[in-house]
Formats: C-alpha cells, sequence, structure tokens
C-alpha cells in the first residue's frame, strides 16, 4: 500500500513571494506517478502539477514547480510569485496502478 | 464542457435510509473512481472502475455499492445509511495510462443523522 504524508497543516505566504509544500510518500512500486491538486474553497478539484517517478527532471508549470527526490520520496511543491488566487488547499497525491493516496492537505494562506 | 457532473450536491439522510449518488462523464474515460474527504484526512478512494461492467474496491469500499453498466455512468449506493458515512463524496474519470490526470466532479456533501 501507498502512503503520503504532508506535515504542514497550515502555511501562510506574503503576495508575490515564494513557498514550499512538503510532501513525502511511501511505495513499494516501481512504476508510479505523483501529482499536486489544489482544493479552493469551491470545492472543485484542481490539477496542478504532475511527475513521472521515472523521469528525473522536474515538472514546471508556469509558476508552480516540484522538487522531486526519488530516493527520499519527496515530492515538494514550490509557488514562486505567490497570487491570491493561490490561497488553498493543496493535496499531494500518489498513484500506482488504478490505487492513488492523497495525503490530508496543506491549507495555504496568501497575506496582501 | 460537462465533465464529471454529480448529483445531488447537497443531501441530509437518516440513519438507515439508502440513497445513490450520480455520477455522468462525457468524455468517453474508461476509469471511474468514487472518493470520500474527511476533515484533516484528503481523500480516500472508495471504488473505482476500469471500463463498463467491471469495478474494484479501493481503500474503503465498506458500506458502500458499485456498478458500472456504460462508460458514461458510475453511481454510487449506500444501502443503509451510518453517521459514519457524513462526508463530501466526489467522482473522478480519467482515460487509459496512469500518468493521465483525473477530472473531478463537484462534489456531494452527504450528512447522515
Amino acid at each position: 500500500a501507498q502512503t503520503v504524508t504532508q506535515s504542514q497543516p497550515e502555511m501562510s505566504v506574503q503576495e508575490a513571494e515564494t513557498v514550499t509544500l512538503s510532501c513525502t510518500y511511501d511505495t513499494s512500486e516501481s512504476d508510479y506517478y505523483l501529482f499536486w491538486y489544489k482544493q479552493p474553497p469551491s470545492r472543485q478539484m484542481i490539477l496542478v502539477i504532475r511527475q513521472e517517478a521515472y523521469k528525473q527532471q522536474n515538472a514546471t508549470e508556469n509558476r508552480f514547480s516540484v522538487n522531486f527526490q526519488k530516493a527520499a520520496k519527496s515530492f515538494s511543491l514550490k509557488i514562486s510569485d505567490s497570487q491570491l488566487g493561490d490561497a488553498a488547499m493543496y493535496f499531494c497525491a500518489s498513484r500506482a496502478d488504478n490505487d492513488m493516496r492523497f495525503g490530508a492537505g496543506t491549507r495555504l494562506t496568501v497575506k496582501p | 464542457n460537462a465533465g464529471v457532473t454529480q448529483t445531488p450536491k447537497f443531501q441530509v439522510l437518516k440513519t438507515g435510509q439508502s440513497m445513490t449518488l450520480q455520477c455522468a462523464q462525457d468524455m468517453n474515460h474508461e476509469y471511474m473512481s468514487w472518493y470520500r474527504q474527511d476533515p484533516g484526512m484528503g481523500l480516500r478512494l472508495i471504488h473505482y472502475s476500469v471500463g463498463a461492467g467491471i469495478t474494484d474496491q479501493g481503500e474503503v469500499p465498506n458500506g458502500y455499492n458499485v456498478s458500472r453498466s456504460t462508460t458514461e455512468d458510475f453511481p454510487l449506493r449506500l444501502l443503509s445509511a451510518a453517521p459514519s458515512q457524513t462526508s463530501v463524496y466526489f467522482c473522478a474519470s480519467r482515460s487509459t495510462g496512469y500518468n493521465q490526470p483525473q477530472h473531478f466532479g463537484d462534489g456531494t456533501r452527504l450528512s447522515i443523522l
């Protein structure tokens, strides 16, 4: 079975600054995929970024990037130039085969 | 662009009542799944389906039934609701290929008294 741990229940960042959200995972699978999802108050689950475990290069999507450390089983999310609209719950997730596991989430507050 | 549609958005049940949460997708995705989201616990997989006629259990399947008679629909049934099933339920779908992202519905908030 997989497990995903997000050790930061809450984080805050000043608008325009950079923040990093932590995620560690554990899996015995060799083929797996990692995701970060954003959930604003509207309750929608929005894909932020994804990473294939077999790729060494860290994924990047505009202001969002990951630091994927496979040996350490770490998958952190960096948000650059934070905007008010980034305020939300952020969930880290791991998927292997048809099993997808989510972390408990980190609530991000953006201060103007 | 309907995507994944869940109905209803809100529901209150009494203990012991039965209920079906509906989920439909119009993207011709083969894989569909149901999650529940509880405070402080993230999303947990209840059941999933890799195609019409095929279903399997996820992490927390007890108390829930599913069926998949068409590619588009994947209903979730609570046969005898219990207060422990009070949660927000999400349906999701994706195309085949494990790197494909899941598309989520807007969720159903279910309260069981």
